[in-house]
């Protein structure tokens, strides 16, 4: 079955230290990934996708095939990056997501 | 455009009650999906529909639950009778074509008592 597993429910970080938000995958077929974001009293909304390759508000994540993962990054966390983060995968037609992260930046 | 508009925003009810959810997606969207979020499990797909059509039920839990797209702007969740498991948030997205990019409602947080 296709799924994507974000190992840690909760995450604490300092301001200015790195930040990594760790999901794996089990998919039959290339693998198409996607960071969503719900930060506090908004929406949940698109962060990124592993195909445009992009960088946006500072993260970034790799699909690394050998380790089936695609760990969320950046290099120095912000206050304003605390919110819950959905690692989810593409099926046919559908997008299932994972149990999700609750990242906190302490000041 | 607000997006896609999702009522009420929150709901209080008694266990055995009808519970409706609703949603109205964004204009041109062709593609609406419901999910059910909370803390144990997450989000999870509940059902979605192309073109107004119902495509996949099977994250449907019981048959309590039930669906309907009537047209290509509106669509309703009903829970019938509700139980207190089934209070979580309640999700509706649209997208344009596929999964490319979904857009999120505010959801409905159903609270049953």
């Amino acid at each position: 079955a296709q799924r994507v597993t974000q190992p840690e429910k909760l995450l604490s970080v300092f301001k200015g230290a790195p930040v990594e938000l760790k999901c794996n995958y089990s998919y039959s077929g290339s693998p198409e990934l996607f960071w969503y974001v719900q930060y506090s009293r908004q929406r949940l909304q698109l962060l990124l996708r592993h195909i445009s390759r992009e960088s946006i508000k500072g993260f970034t994540a790799d699909l690394n095939k050998g380790e089936t993962s695609f760990h969320l990054k950046k290099p120095f966390a912000q206050e304003e990056d605390s919110a819950m983060y959905y690692c989810a995968g593409a099926g046919a037609n559908n997008l299932f997501f994972g149990t999700g992260t609750r990242l906190t930046v302490i000041p | 455009d607000a997006g896609v508009i999702q009522s009420p925003r929150h709901e209080v009810t008694e266990m055995g009650q009808e519970v409706t959810l609703r949603c109205k997606p964004i204009s041109g969207h062709n593609s609406l999906f419901w999910y059910r979020q909370t803390m144990m499990r997450g989000l999870e797909l509940l059902i979605y529909f192309n073109n107004n059509v119902p495509i996949d039920d099977s994250g449907m839990p019981e048959d309590r639950f039930s669906a309907k797209m009537p047209n290509a702007s509106f669509s309703t969740l009903k829970i019938q009778p509700s139980e207190p498991r089934d209070s979580a948030v309640y999700f509706c997205a649209s997208s344009l074509a596929g999964v490319e990019k979904l857009f999120f409602g505010s959801g409905t947080q159903l609270s049953v008592l």
